[in-house]
């Protein structure tokens, strides 16, 4: 089955960049998406298709995928960007696949 | 908007029916799944029923767990029997509204928990 790895945690100092690296073979041949989630809260798509921003996501996060890693990049990181963030693809096999997700933490 | 229902506490090898309302747009012309959540765990996809009618379901639930739609009620459902302990998780339903390659969840129901335990 295919699976997608991710790094369990990032820390971050306000106004710097975090990234996100999410590990799937040959990831770079499907669509990746990224989800941001709060504490209590459902997941919310912050990367929708072709790397874009779904309505109402702040221009700071953005995405990439070449090879076999999708990264997710939050510039100048604010402390409300403080959550779990997921990858998913699709694969034909396997249906439906989320990463292992990453805290990311605003030191 | 996606309401779920039908969670609860429930036995080792029992079963139940969860099931997701929606309302602003037509069940049958999106993919619309099924995502669990253990607690304190990462997102995990369950099944999906596909907007072409074929319907898809993880490994881990494959042959136990079943997906069904009613159209004419705009409602997907979850039946799910011989329940293990590790299914224990809040289900969520999630819409994928794209067309071909199946994609991403744009939007998501709260979620209904599912606690298996004696």
């Amino acid at each position: 089955s295919y699976e997608l790895t991710q790094p369990p945690s990032v820390s971050v100092s306000p106004g710097q960049t975090a990234s996100i690296t999410c590990f799937g073979d040959k990831l770079g041949d499907k669509y990746t998406y990224w989800y941001q989630q709060k504490p209590g809260q459902s997941p919310v798509l912050v990367i929708s298709q072709y790397n874009k921003r779904p309505s109402g996501i702040p221009e700071r996060f953005s995405g990439s995928n070449s090879g076999n890693t999708a990264t997710l990049t939050i510039s100048g990181t604010q402390a409300m960007d403080e959550a779990d963030y997921y990858c998913q693809a699709w694969d034909s096999s396997t249906g439906y696949v989320f990463g292992t997700g990453t805290k990311v933490t605003v030191l | 908007q996606l309401v779920e229902s039908g969670g609860g506490l429930v036995q080792p090898g029992g079963s139940l029916r969860l099931s997701c309302a929606a309302s602003g747009f037509t069940v049958s012309n999106n993919n619309m799944n099924w995502v669990r959540q253990a607690p304190g765990k990462g997102l995990e996809w369950v099944s999906v029923f596909y907007s072409g009618g074929g319907t898809h379901l993880a490994d881990s639930v494959k042959g136990r767990f079943t997906i069904s739609r009613d159209n004419s009620k705009n409602t997907l459902y979850l039946q799910m029997n011989s329940l293990r302990a590790e299914d224990t998780a809040v289900y969520s339903c999630a819409r994928d509204p794209t067309w071909g390659t199946p994609g991403y969840f744009d939007y998501w129901g709260q979620g209904t928990l599912v606690t298996v335990s004696s």
